[in-house]
């Protein structure tokens, strides 16, 4: 049964730091892995997929890469700021149904 | 990015009473929808595949007869939350994977229901 883990649970930095968040699975046959943000009360916004061939995928301040083989990915974010407070999800899709099974989630806090 | 709604983002419903809760894709046709629960401080839960035309799909644990499922359309999924009770306030989110070279998941905004 795979398993999403996320690491860590919370995190705390200031403005302009450059930051990463880690998730890891335990099963490496995953069909894609997808990396979400979600405000307070608010459904989840897609940031990056990046498909199982792929090694990693960018956009803007935001980079996703993939290690399928060790089981992991890591989110990078560049010259963090304050409306990038938010709780990052990533979760992974095993195969064909679209069924997504997610990590508990880092929520971010960015302080000005 | 395609865009999902729901409706309503919000509903306080007595004990007893049944509440329904719409998940719409309004740039896509998705014959796959998803509803998930979320507790506060909780990942996503997932409950059930809506299939449109036939049955949904019901995750472990997840009592059919309490959270009705209907996919009327290509672009609709309803969620009834049946003589609710106060341990079914929760967030309920549903998805729709738009399919395609990308293959993501688009979420809708969600609904919180809270139940008096």
């Amino acid at each position: 049964k795979q398993e999403v883990t996320q690491i860590p649970a919370a995190l705390s930095v200031p403005e302009g730091e450059n930051l990463v968040l880690n998730c890891s699975f335990t099963d490496s046959a995953i069909y894609n892995l997808q990396w979400f943000r979600q405000d307070p009360g608010k459904g989840l916004t897609s940031l990056l997929l990046i498909q199982s061939s792929q090694r990693e995928q960018t956009s803007g301040r935001l980079n996703a890469s993939l290690d399928k083989s060790s089981g992991r990915s890591t989110l990078y974010i560049a010259a963090s700021q304050p409306g990038d407070s938010a709780t990052y999800l990533c979760a992974v899709r095993m195969d064909s149904s679209y069924k997504l099974i997610f990590g508990s989630g880092t929520r971010l806090l960015v302080r000005p | 990015g395609a865009v999902v709604s729901q409706h309503p983002s919000w509903v306080i419903c007595k004990s007893g009473t049944s509440v329904k809760i719409e998940c719409r894709s309004l740039d896509f046709q998705a014959t796959t929808m998803f509803w998930y629960r979320q507790f506060p401080k909780q990942s996503l839960m997932l409950m059930a595949t809506s299939n449109e035309g036939s049955k949904a799909t019901y995750e472990q644990g997840v009592e059919k007869d309490k959270f009705l499922i209907n996919h009327a359309s290509l672009t609709l999924s309803t969620l009834t939350v049946t003589s609710a009770h106060p341990e079914d306030s929760s967030f309920y989110i549903c998805s729709a994977p738009r399919a395609g070279a990308s293959n993501e998941q688009f979420f809708g905004p969600g609904t919180r229901l809270t139940v008096l």
